[in-house]
């Protein structure tokens, strides 16, 4: 059985700090990395697929990196704001992209 | 972009009674779509992997007689619980793989639908 584990399980931070928290998976037949972003009520909203070791993908405040020889990937929020609440999912698929298997998510509150 | 609307968003049933959820893509052919179970403070699990036109794929311990799926066009799937009981109470969620598409492009998902069986 995969194993995907995400730290920390909750965190709060005050508007306008940076923060970020883990991934971690398994490294071996390793086929790509997604982030989602998951707000209560809505779906889950993709913000990165990655693929290759040391690969580093931006979307505005949030980032991401990723090490599949030691199997983690972090996701780094800049300043960030209350609209940035939400849980963050990461997600590995294996070899040939089988399906996804899913972390338990970071739940992060933003407070103003 | 890709939409993938699910309904109901929340049901309540009487334990031993059916209820099916919805899973539609809204603008692009599903050929592929899964469901995934969440109970409380756990992770999403995948309970199977519908194909359109064949058979579903379920993951072990998932019984099939039991969570019901039908994936008859391109764009629609539906999860039937059949006989529910109040253990079947859980969050329900489906994504969607575009036709064509690895899986590296990633899959949209449904906004989920709770299901509380009393």
């Amino acid at each position: 059985i995969l194993n995907v584990e995400q730290s920390p399980q909750s965190l709060h931070v005050q508007e306008g700090d940076s923060t970020n928290f883990t991934c971690s998976f398994p490294s071996s037949n390793f086929y790509a990395l997604h982030w989602y972003r998951w707000e209560t009520a809505k779906s889950p909203e993709a913000l990165f697929v990655m693929t290759l070791n040391g690969d580093e993908k931006k979307k505005g405040r949030i980032s991401a990196t990723l090490n599949t020889k030691e199997g983690y990937s972090y996701l780094y929020i800049k300043g960030s704001q209350p609209e940035d609440s939400a849980t963050y999912l990461c997600a590995f698929t294996g070899n040939y992209g089988q399906n996804f298997v899913f972390g338990p998510g970071t739940r992060l509150s933003v407070l103003p | 972009g890709a939409v993938v609307s699910q309904h109901p968003s929340r049901v309540i049933c009487k334990s031993g009674t059916s209820v099916k959820i919805e899973c539609r893509s809204l603008d692009f052919q599903a050929t592929t779509m899964f469901w995934y179970r969440q109970f409380p403070k756990q992770s999403l699990m995948l309970m199977a992997t519908s194909n359109e036109g064949s058979k579903a794929t379920y993951e072990q311990g998932v019984e099939k007689d039991k969570f019901l799926i039908n994936h008859a066009s391109l764009t629609l799937s539906t999860l039937t619980v059949t006989s529910a009981h109040p253990e079947d109470s859980s969050f329900y969620i489906c994504s969607a793989q575009a036709a064509g598409l690895s899986a590296n492009y990633g899959y949209t998902f449904g906004s989920g639908t709770r299901l509380t069986v009393v």
